[in-house]
C-alpha cells in the first residue's frame, strides 16, 4: 500500500526558532493535509491543500503542496511551548477510495521555553 | 458547525471484560464514520470505517467489533478485553460529496487494561 515517509521523527528547539518538517511518498496525490495532535488530544486539522504548488498560511504556520505532488512542507516560525505536540501528514488513500486517509507516522515537536 | 463526541474520556477495565466505547457526531448528516488507535502516543491505526449505516469496514483482524445504531452514532466493542487492547481510541469522521477526504478527529478514549 501507499506510504509516507515524515521527518524529522522527532524535533527539539528552543523558543522562538523556526520549525521545518515534510513528508514525501512515491506515490501521486490531489490533497495533502496537515494535523496537530496536542497531548492527550485528538488531532485537529491545520491545514489542507488541494493544488500542486500552492502555499498556504495559517497564522505562524505554513505549508506547502510540493509542484511534483509527491510531498508536502510544513514550517512553523517564531515557536511557542504551545506549538508542542505531534504533527502528521495525510493523503487520501489511492486506488479508488476517498474514504480512507493514509497518515505518516508524525513528528514530535518539543519546544524548550 | 459540526461537532463529535466521545465517551468515556477514559476508561481502566481488568482482561477479559467487555468494552463499549461511543461516539457521536452533530451538525452533519450521513457522514463517514471512522474509528482509530494510537498506541505509544504516535502512529494512528485505522480500525474500522463506515460510509452508510449498515456500511461498516473492518481494516485489522482483531478482538474488536463496530456498530453504527444511527446515522451518526459509531460504537467500538468487544466481548473480551486483552492487554493489547489499550491504547488511545479516535473516532472521527468526514462528510459526504466533494470533500470526504478531510477527516475531523473527536478528543479520544484514553482505555487502559489491567
Amino acid at each position: 500500500g501507499q506510504q509516507l515517509n515524515q521527518s524529522p521523527q522527532s524535533m527539539f528547539i528552543q523558543e522562538g526558532e523556526d520549525v521545518s518538517m515534510n513528508c514525501t511518498s512515491s506515490s501521486i496525490f490531489n490533497t495533502w493535509l496537515w494535523y496537530k495532535q496536542d497531548p492527550g488530544e485528538g488531532p485537529v486539522l491545520l491545514i489542507a491543500l488541494y493544488k500542486a504548488g500552492e502555499l498556504t498560511s495559517n497564522g505562524r504556520l505554513t505549508a506547502q503542496f510540493g509542484i511534483t505532488r509527491k510531498d508536502s512542507f510544513l514550517n512553523i516560525s517564531a515557536s511557542i511551548p504551545s506549538d508542542v505536540g505531534i504533527y502528521f501528514c495525510a493523503v487520501p488513500n489511492s486506488g479508488g477510495s476517498n474514504y480512507k486517509l493514509t497518515f505518516g507516522k508524525g513528528t514530535l515537536l518539543t519546544v524548550n521555553p | 458547525s459540526q461537532t463529535i463526541h466521545q465517551w468515556p474520556a477514559t476508561l481502566v477495565q481488568p482482561v477479559g471484560s467487555p468494552l463499549s466505547l461511543e461516539c457521536t457526531v452533530e451538525g452533519t448528516s450521513n457522514p463517514n464514520l471512522y474509528w482509530y488507535r494510537q498506541a505509544a502516543g504516535r502512529g494512528l491505526q485505522l480500525l474500522f470505517y463506515s460510509i452508510g449505516i449498515d456500511q461498516i469496514s473492518s481494516e485489522v483482524p482483531q478482538n474488536l467489533s463496530a456498530s453504527r445504531p444511527q446515522d451518526r452514532q459509531f460504537i467500538l466493542s468487544s466481548k473480551k478485553l486483552l492487554l493489547s487492547d489499550s491504547g488511545f481510541y479516535l473516532c472521527a469522521w468526514s462528510g459526504q460529496g466533494s470533500r470526504t477526504d478531510t477527516q475531523y478527529f473527536g478528543p479520544g478514549t484514553r482505555l487502559t487494561v489491567l
